[in-house]
């Protein structure tokens, strides 16, 4: 099926763990984004990606990393989490022409 | 710094009653602004794109309108179906296509 898939829905983990968030388009899009949604802040960047092996910094990437060997994947990684990165991830992609779409999220829990 | 600020953070209607959800900004340049709409436990889903001042669009009950500092949502005769969050967001000019979010709009219709 054509869209943006996000995986997993849902996700536990501890603290100091690394986890990775995947995310995956079927259009070929070339730009793809990760945001993070919290009560009271909205959507807030994390990283964004142009093109494959294009990455770079939005406003909040203190403890993420991302890869993009492949245009229509763009892993998010939180390379040791902390409770403060519990949040509703959302992957987005888009072709360049302002028209965005979002995947359904996933709800990570640090505990 | 760029910047959208929703209001009102919430707003309850009864079945029929208009209203309207603004969104104000602050961005160097605009090369467009956006309304989504989120419903709860899924992504944000497009609603439009405006792109200069005194443009207008519409879909069904809703019509958003565009000046040089914010952007209204007018809502005509809301059914509960259009009870939802409504997130406004902006890409300013120069920008690699990233969206800075307002805060939103919780949107709740009673019948």
């Amino acid at each position: 099926d054509a869209g943006i898939t996000q995986s997993p829905r849902y996700k536990i983990t501890e603290t100091g763990r690394q986890v990775t968030l995947m995310c995956h388009q079927t259009w070929s899009h070339s730009y793809m984004f990760w945001y993070r949604q919290d009560l009271g802040h909205g959507l807030r960047l994390i990283y964004y990606s142009a093109a494959a092996d294009i990455t770079d910094k939005g406003e909040v990437p203190d403890g993420y990393v991302v890869s993009r060997s492949k245009t229509e994947n763009f892993p998010l990684t939180l390379e040791s989490a902390t409770r403060s990165q519990t949040s509703v991830y959302f992957c987005a992609s888009t072709p360049g022409d302002l028209r965005y779409t979002f995947g359904s999220g996933t709800r990570l829990t640090v505990v | 710094e760029d910047q959208v600020t929703q209001s009102p953070e919430a707003l309850r209607l009864q079945e029929g009653e208009s209203s309207s959800l603004n969104c104000s900004y602050t961005v160097s340049g605009l090369r467009g602004l956006f309304w989504y709409r989120q419903d709860p436990g899924k992504g944000p889903e497009f609603l439009f794109t405006l792109y200069s001042a005194g443009e207008e669009k519409e879909k069904e009950r809703l019509k958003a309108t565009l000046t040089k500092k914010e952007s209204f949502l007018h809502i005509t005769a809301p059914k509960p179906e259009d009870s939802a969050t409504y997130l406004c967001a902006v890409q300013p000019s120069g920008s690699a296509r990233q969206l800075t979010f307002g805060s939103g709009t919780q949107l709740t219709v009673l019948p």
